[in-house]
């Protein structure tokens, strides 16, 4: 059972387009993440945020940007998508203890921007 | 700078048999580490974690890791798998607020 959601599973989508990706989880954790995932490539953390009214950038230099205005959403958006944004992208969240505790993924949004 | 290694990116074994998958990290100071897994089209999912105590850990699904600090190293172990544990496996390090490293993964094949 998911605690964390993620939509849309899959997305087609045309060079130029706005997009946003919804990440909503309902453990009450403060702490979220967005890694962005290619084969055969480690997990990029690309954004995250330790509560409301926080985020900062990963490190992975991404032109997407994020926010937090309620403590269980945080939507990932590209203002322009192009065919470099084609990947996986994965939301996360933990709770007390930060790191410790590991991590809860959603299933992920797989991205093709043709 | 914090780093994973898992030298292994694609691992065959026969249902049944043993597996152990190979996990070597960097870190600073007493790491933080962790084994997901990931099923295909799905997120990952915490297998285990260990960060102080004993040095060999159990998980779901049947799983144990041994942490060897002289080795730097993290290895998942399973005595005996099973066809539904075909999937790719991440080593992750991190320690204490610090944002968790993830390795490059290694898929598992599981045959008959």
């Amino acid at each position: 059972e998911a605690d964390i959601y993620q939509t849309p599973r899959y997305l087609v989508i045309g060079t130029g387009k706005k997009i946003t990706l919804e990440c909503s989880q309902t453990m009450g954790h403060d702490k979220m993440y967005w890694y962005q995932q290619d084969p055969g490539m480690e997990l990029h953390l690309i954004h995250y945020s330790y509560g409301v009214n926080s985020t900062e950038k990963g490190d992975l230099s991404s032109e997407s940007t994020v926010s937090r205005i309620r403590t269980e959403h945080f939507p990932l958006t590209l203002e322009s998508a192009r065919p470099s944004h084609t990947s996986q992208y994965l939301c996360a969240s933990s709770g007390l203890g930060g790191q410790v505790g590991g991590y809860t993924f959603g299933s992920g949004t797989r991205l093709t921007v043709v | 700078a914090q780093s994973v290694t898992q030298p292994d990116i694609h691992i065959t074994v026969s249902e049944g048999a043993s597996l152990e998958l190979r996990c070597n990290y960097s870190y600073g100071a007493t790491p933080y580490l962790f084994w997901y897994v990931q099923s295909p089209g799905q997120g990952l999912q915490l297998l285990l974690k260990y960060f102080s105590g004993d040095t060999l850990v159990q998980g779901i699904k049947g799983f144990e890791a041994e942490f060897k600090r002289s080795q730097s190293s993290f290895n998942l172990r399973k005595p005996s798998v099973h066809w539904s544990d075909a999937a790719e496996y991440f080593c992750a390090v991190g320690g204490g607020y610090q944002k968790v490293t993830f390795g490059t993964g290694t898929k598992l094949q599981v045959i008959p």
